[in-house]
């Protein structure tokens, strides 16, 4: 099967540091990742796509300079939260598909706990 | 504007009943429907999921139901257990490639013995 790991779990920084969160693929390339944030008791909300070796592409409302994704391989994705805000303390997730499989190949990490104090 | 409407929002069953969350969807291109399952400080994990060519989907005690003229369709879990408590959230994505899934906003279930 596919599988996508996610690090760090969790993690608590201070208000104005950065937070660097990676995604793996762990047994498949993937050109493509997505970014999610979940808030409490609320769904999934797509962030941005994440394209390998190119820009990533956001959605509406979110900011590209604060939330900067980097997608140098195949098999990595890096979301950085730059000058974090106590407002930006989420549940963070990242998915993939497997290439060559059916939509059923999306997968997703395990999430990371983000939170600013 | 919710791509993807999920309701109810919360659902308390009684062990061995039949669970029913529903969704309703406005994108026509929308071509996949999957519905996932989350327990909490997890990511979602994928419980099935159907296409619009056909109308019922089975896999164990998990059915998935489409209409697609209503542009409807609805998870059932037969014989409910507790272990199947978790939050539960409908989504869709359209076309081939590599394009997101946009995801309903979850149903919190509650199997009480």
């Amino acid at each position: 099967g596919a599988v996508v790991s996610q690090h760090p779990s969790r993690v608590i920084c201070k208000s104005g540091t950065s937070v660097k969160i990676e995604c793996r693929s762990l047994d498949f390339q993937a050109t493509t990742m997505f970014w999610y944030r979940q808030f409490p008791k609320q769904s999934l909300m797509l962030m941005a796509t994440s394209n390998e070796g190119s820009k990533a592409t956001y959605e509406q409302g979110v900011e590209k300079d604060k939330f900067l994704i980097n997608h140098a391989s195949l098999t990595l994705s890096t979301l950085t939260v730059t000058s974090a805000h106590p407002e930006d303390s989420s549940f963070y997730i990242c998915s993939a598909k497997k290439p060559g499989q059916a939509r059923d190949g999306y997968t997703f990490g395990s999430g990371t706990r983000l939170t600013v104090v | 504007q919710q791509q993807v409407k999920q309701s109810p929002q919360s659902l308390i069953v009684q062990k061995g009943g039949i669970s029913i969350i529903n969704c309703a969807y406005e994108n026509t291109a929308f071509d996949y429907f999957p519905w996932y399952q989350q327990f909490p400080g997890k990511g979602p994990a994928l419980l099935i999921a159907i296409r619009p060519d056909v109308s019922e989907k089975k896999e164990g005690r998990f059915t998935i139901s489409f209409n697609k003229s209503a542009k409807q369709f609805s998870l059932h879990i037969m014989d409910s257990q507790p272990g199947d408590s978790a939050t539960y959230f409908c989504a869709a994505s359209k076309g081939s490639g590599n394009t997101p899934l946009v995801f309903g906003k979850g149903t919190r279930l509650s199997v009480i013995a």
